[in-house]
């Protein structure tokens, strides 16, 4: 199984709701990620989740608290999202060997579009 | 900032004739990896060059690397159709502080026509 199953595909919240993206991968990666997207531009890195704890946070706004419950799930957490949240959101895995997270490559989930209104 | 410019931007091309999409970045890396992505979907792996290789070969996709000049390119000969897609090329670096961290161009458009 070399998938990476993300869920909801498509949400669509308010400013005031409280929301969850959730990533699932059984591929024994170690490694996970979120990135987000904006149309017509490149992913962008939000968290990275090595060994089950958060070792890379690109300065993302507290609106966003990812979990990683164990090695084969990884949540975002949304309140109190802007307009301007709204994108795709990307998760994706790699296998993530001691000494470098980054030395293999990522496999990627299909994403869910967050329209914030 | 480390992000790979993709070049160009966008390229339009017949089935059959083959598409060329340069990547430059700025400093050390442990490998290169190019990533294609459909509308509006995930992004799908490609291929892995590594800092100490020159050149890589997976089916239609031929890829290179000059470290020297910090530039890769990822050749795709005999374009179908189905191969319309954006494509990003996403640097690993080595720094033990960057651990993880995949840096993505701003990738290239490319239009195959039938």
């Amino acid at each position: 199984d070399t998938e990476v199953t993300q869920t909801p595909k498509h949400l669509v919240m308010g400013m005031t709701n409280k929301k969850s993206l959730k990533c699932e991968q059984h591929m024994g990666h170690r490694a996970m990620y979120w990135y987000k997207q904006k149309a017509k531009k490149p992913p962008e890195l939000m968290f990275v989740y090595s060994y089950e704890k958060l070792s890379i946070n690109e300065s993302v706004p507290s609106r966003f608290s990812p979990e990683c419950p164990n090695s084969s799930l990884l949540n975002l957490h949304l309140h109190a999202l802007q307009p301007e949240d709204s994108a795709l959101y990307l998760c994706a895995s790699s296998q993530g060997l001691k000494g470098g997270a980054g030395n293999t490559e990522a496999f990627f989930g299909q994403g869910t579009r967050l329209t914030v209104v | 900032s480390q992000q790979g410019e993709e070049d160009p931007q966008a390229l339009s091309i017949q089935e059959g004739e083959n598409a060329t999409m340069n990547c430059s970045y700025k400093t050390s890396i442990n490998n290169l990896q190019w990533y294609r992505q459909n509308s509006g979907r995930g992004l799908v792996h490609l291929i892995l060059i590594r800092s100490n290789e020159r050149e890589k070969h997976s089916g239609r996709l031929r890829v290179t690397l000059d470290t020297s000049k910090k530039s890769s390119s990822l050749l795709i000969t005999a374009s179908r159709a189905a191969d319309t897609a954006s494509y990003f090329c996403a640097t690993a670096i080595l720094r033990g502080s960057t651990l993880g961290r995949l840096y993505f161009g701003r990738g290239t458009q490319l239009t195959v026509w039938p």
